[in-house]
């Protein structure tokens, strides 16, 4: 079973809040990644880590940004909320360099801004 | 830029009906990943499918991957309520050992009992 924790669960926050989404693995995995899904559609990704101090951007373009000052850990941090970043927002990892990579992801942060 | 398509977007079954999502890429790939997400939940991997022509079950699901790696399918059989949610299939990049999926769409499977 995978060991990747996301909080909190929910957010309901106002317009211009900064909020940080946490997300947490215990596996010691390299790599992690943190997508965005809207209801009942694809995963976008925002934003991958190959390892400490390693942040990329990803797919689409997102005004949140990430760090990666410890392997077990990635937050994603919004420094001013807007209802238009109301999405559910999944972290994953996975092991570097492994030819079956596969991603577990956690249970996600669903962001509502009101 | 590389893209993951899926077909169809939508299917709603009998329970005891056979079920089949299709998959398909603009690129070749050197790999192809199918992950399932339940209704409010999170994408949970199913399986892996790395060579050319490959077939693999798991149980009632039937997973291949074509022979020019460029598509796949995932086909279940006599659905049941349990099989309710999103199938997704996912390849990598093409180029570089940077190692990041492409999303398909998904088909979201309901199932009447």
């Amino acid at each position: 079973e995978a060991d990747i924790y996301q909080t909190p669960r929910y957010l309901v926050i106002g317009t211009g809040k900064k909020i940080t989404l946490e997300c947490s693995q215990t596996m010691g995995h390299d790599k992690m990644y943190w997508y965005q899904q809207d209801p009942g559609m694809e995963l976008h990704l925002i934003h991958y880590s190959y390892g400490v101090n390693s942040t990329e951007k990803g797919d689409l373009s997102s005004e949140s940004t990430v760090s990666r000052i410890r392997t077990e850990h990635f937050p994603l941090t919004l420094e001013s909320a807007r209802p238009s970043h109301t999405s559910q927002y999944l972290c994953a990892s996975s092991e570097l360099g492994r030819l079956n990579e596969k991603l577990f992801f956690g249970s996600g942060t669903q962001l509502s801004v009101l | 830029g590389q893209q993951v398509m899926q077909i169809p977007q939508y299917q709603h079954v009998q329970e005891g009906e056979d079920f089949t999502t299709y998959c398909n890429s603009s690129t070749t790939l050197s790999n192809i990943q199918w992950y399932k997400q339940r209704p409010g939940g999170h994408p949970v991997f199913l399986i892996q499918l790395v060579k050319s022509g490959e077939v693999k079950k798991q149980k009632r699901l039937t997973f291949q991957f074509g022979e020019a790696k460029k598509n796949s399918s995932l086909h279940i059989t006599a659905t049941q309520t349990t099989d309710v949610g999103t199938y997704f299939c996912a390849g990598p990049r093409s180029g570089g050992s940077n190692y990041k999926l492409t999303f398909g769409k998904g088909t979201l499977l309901t199932v009447n009992p």
